[in-house]
């Protein structure tokens, strides 16, 4: 398996677009999982789904923030509008059951 | 919410030092415990797990300590080789739940 993959790993957008993070978890996880890293606040858990459904996004700092996972195979989570305190690396992570999460590398997001 | 937090946010030793890394948890009911290492410009990296039913478990050149008692989780990394320069973090997990990171420790190794 390749792993979690994101897209894309670098986006620079300026205050008030939408941006759109992309995952495609590691097949046979049923866990699925976006954190966001800053240096100031570390690893933050945004959102989590289990089995496509979100179980707890109180991690999601605004209603400008939204994620979905359509299918076992996808999960997009959605910025609109974007503004600069957005800016971080914004991870994604799958786990099955109780296991250790895997990572992908990280969308870097900076808005200007 | 509870959270995990790390005592000490920096560490540096010399190549071929045994290295210590200290986390404290205040969930008492989480169960399931795992240290991970970041690189630069990397996603986390599973390093070695430990669930709530063990005090110890060893894995290759590092070890994992737990004491349920005073909520205490540690990483011992033996030999430190200057490929072990990193963020380490800890995370916590309630079954069902998600992992909740500590704010992490820098690894500098010296050769």
């Amino acid at each position: 398996d390749a792993g979690v993959i994101q897209s894309p790993r670098h986006e620079v957008t300026e205050m008030g677009q939408e941006v759109t993070l992309r995952c495609k978890p590691i097949s046979g996880h049923d866990y699925l999982f976006w954190y966001r890293q800053t240096m100031m606040r570390g690893l933050e858990l945004l959102i989590y789904f289990n089995n496509n459904v979100p179980i707890d996004d109180s991690g999601m700092p605004e209603d400008r923030f939204s994620a979905k996972m359509p299918n076992a195979s996808f999960s997009t989570l959605k910025i609109q509008p974007s503004e600069p305190r957005d800016s971080a690396v914004y991870f994604c992570a799958s786990r099955h059951m109780n296991t250790e999460a895997f990572f992908g590398q990280g969308t870097r997001l900076t808005v200007v | 919410g509870e959270s995990v937090g790390l005592h000490l946010p920096t560490l540096s030793v010399q190549e071929g030092d045994n290295s210590i890394i200290n986390c404290a948890y205040s969930n008492s009911a989480s169960d399931y415990f795992i240290w991970y290492k970041q690189e630069s410009g990397k996603g986390p990296q599973f390093i070695i797990d430990i669930r709530s039913n063990m005090d110890k478990r060893q894995g290759q050149r590092v070890t994992v300590l737990l004491n349920k008692t005073v909520k205490h989780l540690s990483l011992q990394i033996a030999a430190t080789q200057p490929g072990d320069s990193a963020v380490y973090f800890c995370a916590e997990n309630q079954a069902g739940t998600a992992l909740i990171f500590g704010k992490g420790t820098t690894l500098s190794v010296s050769s």
